[in-house]
């Protein structure tokens, strides 16, 4: 079956560590998504590229950095310019590039810091 | 920016009740996304639209686009309704979707 996976699906970072979080899909999408969520808060968008090897950061960049040099990787990294790390990271692809498809989405990376 | 709103935050509500959440927003849309998130993070997206009404089971969303106000409704609703139930809107193109920070749904048995 077609999917969004993110891996792994906790991680522990200590202060001053940069992480990577993974996400992977098989659903040959144009657009990818990288989205925060925080107890109380609405999703928020973190970054996201509409094709490979170009991305735009959303409204919360800071302290985040992204790649995309396949169409089917789009990997996350919180670098320790990221003040207050923990939270729900999910991931999700959309099948154009101009908004009319749904996104779907992966089940996500619970991030603590130790 | 658009602001999304969602009401209520919470709802409990008994089996078979007619369940309705509320959506609206601030600034024009391309489309509205109704999604559910169960308890271990996981997202579902249920409907997508831009104009009128979708049924699928026993969800229904509308959408009123002069209002900017959209509906979720749930008929004979289920214990496995429970879930939190996310508005979000795009504006145009594929740059990410703007959230309202939920509705948390129990149905009772």
């Amino acid at each position: 079956d077609g999917g969004i996976t993110q891996s792994p699906k906790y991680l522990f970072r200590k202060e001053g560590q940069n992480v990577t979080l993974s996400c992977e899909q098989n659903l040959n999408h144009d657009a990818m998504y990288w989205y925060r969520q925080d107890p109380g808060q609405g999703l928020r968008l973190i970054y996201y590229s509409q094709i490979v090897n170009d991305f735009q950061k959303g409204d919360i960049a800071e302290g985040y950095s992204v790649s995309r040099e396949k169409k089917e990787s789009f990997p996350l990294t919180v670098t320790s310019a990221q003040k207050n790390p923990t939270a729900f990271y999910l991931c999700a692809s959309s099948g154009d590039r101009v908004g009319t498809q749904p996104q779907h989405f992966g089940d996500g990376t619970r991030l603590s810091i130790l | 920016k658009n602001e999304v709103e969602q009401s209520p935050q919470n709802l409990t509500a008994q089996e078979g009740e007619f369940i309705t959440i509320n959506c609206s927003y601030s600034v024009g849309i391309s489309a509205l996304h109704w999604l559910q998130q169960h308890p271990g993070g996981g997202i579902v997206s249920l409907f997508m639209l831009s104009s009128g009404k979708k049924k699928h089971g026993r969800l229904i969303a509308t959408i009123n686009i002069q209002e900017k106000h959209s509906s979720l409704h749930i008929t004979a609703s289920h214990p496995r309704d429970s879930a939190v139930y996310i508005c979000a809107v795009q504006g145009g193109g594929a740059d990410g979707l703007t959230f309202g920070k939920g509705t948390h749904l129990i149905i009772q048995p």
